[in-house]
C-alpha cells in the first residue's frame, strides 16, 4: 500500500525555525496536507499544497514540495510554545479515489522556552 | 474556516451497552465523511467512509455490525458502537470532506471509555 514517513520527534528553542519533513510513495497524490493535534483534541487543518505547487506560504508557514523526490516539508517560522503538538502530513491520491487521506505517524514538536 | 463538530466529546459506559457518537459539518455539507480510530501516542487508523443516502465503506478488519455508521444528511453521520466492550475504549475522530475544493476538516474527537 501507499505509505507516508515522518520523523518522529523534533525539539527547538522558542524563536527559532521548526522543519518537520516527510515522504510518501504516491506519484498520483493531489493534495498534500499538514494538520496539527494538540493533547486530547482532534486534527486541525494548518496547511495543504496541490501537488502542482512547489512552495506555499501562509503567515508562519512555508510548504516546500518536491514531486520529483516525493518529499514535502512545514516550515514553521519564530516558534513558539503554543506551536508544541504533534503535526501529521498527509496526501490523498488515485490509489485512494482521492477521497480518503492516508496518514504519517506524526511528528511530535517540543518548543522549550 | 469549516467547522466540524462531534458529540459527546468524551463518554463512559459499561461493558455491554451501545454508544452512538455524532459528527456534523456546521458551515458546509459534505457528501462524505470519515471515522477514525486513535490510540495512544499513534497515528490515525481509517474505519470506513460514509457516504450521504448509501451504505458505508468499512476498511478491512473493521466489523461492520460492532460499528454501525449511520449518514442521513449532508451535515450528519453518526457512529454507534454496539455493545462496546474495553477494547474498543479510543479515541474517535470523525473528519468531513468539503466540496468542491475536496479539502478535509476533522471533528475535536469523542474518548469512549469502556468499563
Amino acid at each position: 500500500g501507499e505509505d507516508v514517513e515522518q520523523s518522529l520527534f523534533l525539539s527547538v528553542r522558542e524563536g527559532d525555525s521548526s522543519v518537520i519533513n516527510c515522504t510518501y510513495t504516491d506519484s498520483s497524490s493531489t493534495y498534500l496536507y499538514w494538520y496539527k493535534q494538540e493533547p486530547g483534541a482532534g486534527l486541525q487543518l494548518l496547511t495543504y499544497i496541490f501537488s502542482n505547487m512547489d512552495m506555499k506560504q501562509d503567515q508562519r508557514l512555508t510548504v516546500l514540495l518536491n514531486k520529483k523526490d516525493k518529499h514535502l516539508s512545514l516550515r514553521i517560522a519564530d516558534t513558539q510554545t503554543g506551536d508544541s503538538a504533534i503535526y501529521f502530513c498527509a496526501e490523498s491520491g488515485r490509489n485512494s479515489g482521492y477521497s480518503t487521506l492516508t496518514f504519517g505517524k506524526g511528528t511530535m514538536l517540543l518548543v522549550s522556552p | 474556516g469549516a467547522v466540524v463538530s462531534q458529540h459527546p466529546s468524551w463518554v463512559i459506559c459499561k461493558s455491554g451497552t451501545s454508544v452512538k457518537i455524532e459528527c456534523r459539518s456546521l458551515d458546509f455539507q459534505a457528501t462524505t465523511m470519515f471515522w477514525y480510530r486513535q490510540f495512544p501516542k499513534q497515528s490515525l487508523m481509517l474505519m470506513a467512509t460514509s457516504n450521504e443516502g448509501s451504505k458505508a465503506t468499512y476498511e478491512q478488519g473493521v466489523e461492520k455490525d460492532k460499528f454501525l455508521i449511520n449518514h442521513a444528511s449532508l451535515t450528519l453521520s453518526t457512529l454507534t458502537v454496539t455493545s462496546a466492550h474495553p477494547e474498543d475504549s479510543s479515541f474517535y475522530i470523525c473528519s468531513a470532506r468539503r466540496t468542491p475544493d475536496d479539502l478535509k476538516f476533522f471533528g475535536p474527537g469523542t474518548r469512549l471509555t469502556v468499563l
